[in-house]
């Protein structure tokens, strides 16, 4: 089945410093990725949603400005949280949709990361 | 809005014991449900779905079905093994917004 990786799997960071967030689609292209935050306990948050190419469109409540999303490629999204603060320590996971796919609704989720921000 | 609560975990059987996994949704329209499991250390795996009102999605030996006058799409094993350990996530896409919106997620954890 398609391939979604994440790098770096895990990163701890200082307060104030940015951390950016690789999501590769590894045997499709993506045109599409999607970028989620996941509390422990607590269900997947749709943060935005990021076309190849284009600007990331974000949910409501996310700061477009503190979450910076970069779809350059149809094989790469990157996700950069600027000036971290140890309240945006968490679980990151994107999704990559595979446009090819039979099954169009279908996305394919990478492995995550855990951000800790010290 | 549209929402998936599913029942706390965590869930603790013993192997070859019946499991059920309780979701239910709230949605406007016709949405398609999902179940995702997630294996430590794994990205979440598509398990199961179903496109439209009584609809039986299965996969490795799980069922689920679409169930609208209830609103529920109950995760179901007749006889789990100690590899179904895993955090399961009920979610539902809502063919307007084509958003994926999962519950909380279900750690189910099988003892030998």
């Amino acid at each position: 089945g398609a391939v979604v990786s994440q790098h770096p799997s895990r990163v701890i960071c200082k307060s104030g410093t940015s951390v950016k967030i690789e999501c590769r689609s590894l045997d499709f292209q993506a045109t599409t990725m999607f970028w989620y935050r996941q509390f422990p306990k607590q269900s997947l948050m749709l943060m935005a949603t990021s076309n190849e190419g284009s600007k990331a469109t974000y949910e409501q409540g996310v700061e477009k400005d503190k979450f910076l999303i970069n779809h350059a490629s149809l094989t790469l999204s990157t996700l950069t949280v600027t000036s971290a603060h140890p309240e945006d320590s968490s679980f990151y996971i994107c999704s990559a949709r595979d446009p090819g796919a039979v099954t169009s609704y279908e996305q394919y989720f990478g492995p995550g990361t855990r951000l800790t921000v010290t | 809005g549209n929402s998936v609560t599913q029942m706390e975990g965590p869930v603790t059987l013993s192997e070859e014991a019946f499991l059920t996994i309780n979701c239910t949704y709230t949605a406007t329209g016709y949405p398609s449900l999902f179940w995702y499991v997630q294996y430590p250390g794994e990205g979440l795996q598509l398990l199961l779905k179903a496109t439209k009102a009584d609809d039986k999605g299965s996969n490795k030996g799980f069922e689920a079905t679409y169930r609208k006058e209830t609103t529920s799409f109950h995760l179901e094993k007749g006889s789990v093994q100690v590899s179904d350990s895993a955090v399961y996530f009920c979610a539902l896409k809502n063919n307007q917004g084509g958003k994926l919106i999962f519950g909380q997620g279900t750690e189910l954890s099988v003892k030998p």
